[in-house]
């Protein structure tokens, strides 16, 4: 099945530096992926919708200068928190969806998701 | 709007059947899904349903879709410890099939 690859699993990083996690479909090319962050015992909350070869879409509330988001290519999209704090400590997870835009019959897949925590 | 709201916690017994639910607001969902996630792990489908159906079954696994009050459910059979683990079910929307998720239902299996 379709298979989406997410880079690093895990990583710690220091309060004021920059952090960029990477989400690969695999054997698919996903027009349009998606970032999601999960707090601790709470739900996905979506943060923006990455669309390949333009802007990304951002939720409201979600600060697009802080968390830049690019899609490359049909395979990548990368999400970079720059100048992390503590609070961005979290669990960031993507996923993307197999085809094009009317792809209503293509269920979204998930990578493993990210854990940052800022010192 | 979207909500989609589901029971936090669910406790069942090894060998019986678990049923979690789902509400959600939003009528013009095309797609409604059930994922599984693992602590410390990412999410896994399970199973999806295009709104215009009313059940769809895949092994151990039952949805049950009343579009009517906009009600979702999970039945899962013969439940497994390996099934603990949080269930969130989502809705799918609009052109991008953007989707919402539940806040999730932690299911313990008692051996």
């Amino acid at each position: 099945g379709a298979v989406v690859s997410q880079h690093p699993s895990w990583v710690i990083c220091k309060s004021g530096t920059s952090v960029k996690i990477e989400c690969r479909s695999l054997d698919f090319q996903a027009t349009t992926m998606f970032w999601y962050r999960q707090f601790p015992k709470q739900s996905l909350m979506l943060m923006a919708t990455s669309n390949e070869g333009s802007k990304a879409t951002y939720e409201q509330g979600v600060e697009k200068d802080k968390f830049l988001i690019n899609h490359a290519s049909l395979t990548l999209s990368t999400l970079t928190v720059t100048s992390a704090h503590p609070e961005d400590s979290s669990f960031y997870i993507c996923s993307a969806r197999e085809g094009r835009l009317s792809s209503y019959n293509s269920p979204l897949h998930f990578g493993n998701g990210t854990r940052l925590t800022v010192t | 709007g979207e909500d989609v709201e589901q029971s936090l916690f669910l406790s069942v017994r090894e060998g019986d059947s678990s049923v979690i639910n789902c509400t959600y607001t939003d009528s013009s969902s095309t797609y409604l899904y059930w994922y599984k996630q693992e602590p410390g792990a990412g999410l896994q489908l399970l199973t999806y349903i295009f709104s215009n159906m009313d059940m769809k079954q895949d092994q151990r696994l039952t949805v049950l879709l009343n579009k009517k009050d906009k009600h979702l459910s999970l039945r899962i059979a013969d439940t497994q410890t390996g099934d603990s683990a949080i269930y969130f079910c989502a809705e799918g929307t609009g052109g991008y099939q953007k989707v919402t998720f539940g806040t999730g239902t932690k299911l313990q299996v008692i051996p």
